[in-house]
């Protein structure tokens, strides 16, 4: 149990483009789903808190414009990255708790973007 | 002072030995903490979870030291298979359930 899925797993785009990422617990339900982005050979860092039926909650220093997170139900989460850039090229992965579960967070396996 | 800070590695060891990650955390009103395993270019994995009385899996041990804010992993008799970043989270008060992550401690196991 505790599946977390991502798609998709590797997208190239051109500069400017706009890039859908979603996230979707197969297994059961998160009303709280986050968002990490890691560059190569560096720790992780959390970009925004996604809560089911509100708005984001984002850390400091990430463009809520740039990264749209949606949170329409239960199981799905989309993080968009608008007008990529190069500098956007990065490992993106999300995870989720289940809800009324254990607070053990539960990885998606991923999406590596990169931005030509 | 950063909100989790780890031992920076590398580690290299040959196989069979014992190893030991620290993992220090600055909250001291933190609950939950966790080790997460993190392969070459794939999502983190949960290892364990870090009880206050201490816990063991196989061949790995998790330790929880409130007064000196500090958890730790052993890991006996290491595998080749054991080679990956070690990642520790620790989870934020508040109900906000978000977890801060140290920078990993990369281990090598040479045969």
């Amino acid at each position: 149990g505790a599946v977390v899925s991502q798609h998709p797993s590797r997208v190239i785009c051109k500069s400017g483009t706009s890039v859908k990422i979603e996230c979707r617990s197969l297994d059961f339900q998160a009303t709280t789903m986050f968002w990490y982005r890691q560059f190569p050979k560096k720790s992780l860092m959390l970009m925004a808190t996604s809560n089911e039926g509100s708005k984001a909650t984002y850390e400091q220093g990430v463009e809520k414009d740039k990264f749209l997170i949606n949170h329409a139900s239960l199981t799905l989460s989309t993080l968009t990255v608008t007008s990529a850039h190069p500098e956007d090229s990065s490992f993106y992965i999300c995870s989720a708790s289940e809800m009324g579960g254990a607070d053990t967070q539960y990885f998606g396996p991923g999406t590596r973007l990169t931005v030509l | 002072r950063k909100e989790v800070e780890q031992d920076p590695g590398p580690f290299n060891v040959p196989e069979g030995a014992t190893v030991a990650f620290n993992c220090t955390y600055s909250n001291s009103a933190s609950q939950s903490f966790f080790w997460y395993r993190q392969d070459c270019r794939k999502e983190p994995k949960l290892l364990m979870s870090v009880y206050s009385s201490g816990n063991e899996d196989g061949r790995f041990t998790a330790q929880l030291n409130r007064a000196s804010q500090y958890i730790s992993l052993l890991i006996r008799d290491s595998k080749l298979s054991d080679s990956a970043t070690y990642l520790c989270a620790v989870k934020e008060v508040g109900g906000s359930e978000k977890l801060v992550f140290g920078k990993g401690t990369k281990l090598t196991v040479n045969p």
